[in-house]
């Protein structure tokens, strides 16, 4: 399975945008790149994924780099509730679609 | 939360007795995941399955077994707990992009 490497730890401020970094040197053509977070006391839930073009929706964006080896997961505006885990992870649909988690970063937010 | 339900959502069992933990969903997907977490750590795969009594082994398979009789229903049996297998366990389904975690199982063997 694709290794992912994370910083452990990143902290920001209210209301500042958020770049969370992820290097997947070994990924594979057929790996997603997903991201997911844990809340503390909760499970993991889905952030955003993408493959080669980057990605928006209601919570994030995803930009990929052009080789694929690296990506950011960008929160425009920080808020206190932002403050979990994020999980950047590969997912090849050809094994049954693992989830295989590392380490993840945790954020903080100050206020 | 996509009908995901696990129970119980704590338990406390002794050395050496067998403990099966159930994850329920509502949803029919074909795809569902065993995942336990400790502390300081990320996510570990125990077991997951691709369909009726179609299972493969995670990353941590040595001491679980898992059915799955029922498409709605994967079973996670410890055979005979041991205090190295205490931990939060989450079960998980996975739709056509998303997987859907439950709120995961706290257990403790003493």
């Amino acid at each position: 399975d694709a290794k992912t490497t994370q910083p452990n730890s990143m902290e920001s401020n209210e209301e500042e945008p958020v770049h969370l970094p992820c290097n997947h040197s070994t990924i594979s053509g057929t790996d997603y790149i997903h991201w997911y977070r844990q809340l503390p006391s909760q499970g993991p839930e889905y952030v955003i994924h993408g493959l080669t073009s980057n990605v928006n929706n209601r919570m994030a964006s995803l930009a990929i780099a052009e080789d694929r080896k690296s990506s950011t997961l960008i929160l425009h505006r920080a808020t206190l509730r932002d403050a979990a885990v994020y999980y950047c992870i590969l997912r090849d649909n050809n094994q049954g679609g693992k989830l295989i988690f590392g380490q993840g970063t945790e954020l903080s937010v100050k206020p | 939360d996509a009908g995901i339900t696990q129970s119980p959502r704590h338990k406390v069992t002794e050395t050496g007795t067998p403990v099966t933990l159930r994850c329920h969903q509502t949803e029919n997907h074909r795809y569902m995941y065993w995942y336990r977490q400790d502390p300081g750590h990320g996510l570990r795969l125990i077991h997951y399955s691709y369909g009726v009594k179609d299972t493969d082994k995670g990353e941590v398979s040595d001491g679980y077994s898992v059915s799955r009789s029922k498409t709605e229903d994967f079973l996670l049996t410890l055979e005979s707990a041991t205090s190295s297998q205490t931990s939060v366990y989450f079960c998980a389904i996975r739709t056509g992009t998303e997987a859907f975690f439950g709120q995961g199982t706290r257990l403790t063997v003493v």
